[in-house]
């Protein structure tokens, strides 16, 4: 199986909160991120958290970590059309090799 | 501060032509790393660049696949006698240097069609 899997859709209607879903394998992981694609674009960084942290807020976004599962999350509150895009969960130990999941894509429907 | 550029976004080629990817790394940056996603997987990291100097190309394969990073210019992804197997969107990242905690800034990836 892959390394970081994510499932591959997600559909939420404006308003609500959309929560996206990782597991990786790598118990060694240091760092976690949440990156965002929207059509034609590159892949933004949203936000990280270090292994050390179970928890980080950044104004919408709520990540969690699980580590204990290899879990790591990330909540987007009152959800709006301009979210929908493309989620991508990467993890990272301390060299520069990402190891990326497949990624989800979110749906907004009004 | 322009972000990372990679050209073409789009490239086809028939079996056995060769392939030419660019990437121009953000202004400031002398780190390039590639990567390379397949249909419905994650991104694979490939190779990792400094100026004039590979550092890292163990997930490149072996065969018909290069990489550059001039002292002068973007670096290139070259893939020759390109197969079917070979059809992905390959993203090109950047970082300044000297930090590998150092986040990564993605270009808007070439997506490579072999007919």
């Amino acid at each position: 199986g892959e390394d970081v899997e994510q499932s591959l859709f997600l559909s939420v209607r404006e308003g609500d909160s959309s929560v996206i879903n990782c597991t990786y394998t790598d118990s060694s992981s240091t760092y976690l991120y949440w990156y965002k694609q929207e059509p034609g674009a590159g892949l933004q960084l949203l936000t990280y958290i270090f292994s050390n942290m179970d928890m980080k807020q950044d104004q919408r976004l709520t990540v969690l970590l699980n580590k204990k599962d290899k879990h790591l999350s990330l909540r987007i509150a009152d959800t709006q059309t301009g979210d929908s895009a493309i989620y991508f969960c990467a993890t990272r130990r301390s060299d520069y090799k990402l190891s990326f999941g497949a990624g989800t894509t979110v749906t907004v429907r009004a | 501060n322009a972000g990372v550029m990679q050209n073409p976004r789009h490239l086809v080629r028939r079996r056995g032509q060769e392939a030419r990817l660019r990437c121009s790394p953000m202004k400031g940056h002398s780190h390039v790393y590639w990567y390379r996603q397949l249909p419905e997987e994650g991104l694979k990291f490939m190779v990792y660049l400094q100026k004039e100097n590979i550092i890292d190309e163990s997930g490149m394969p072996k065969e018909r696949f290069s990489a550059e990073f001039p002292k002068e210019g973007p670096s290139i992804l070259r893939i020759q006698q390109v197969v079917r197997g070979d059809s992905a969107a390959y993203f090109c990242a950047s970082s300044p240097g000297g930090d590998y905690a150092e986040t990564q800034y993605f270009g808007p990836g070439t997506r490579l069609l072999v007919l």
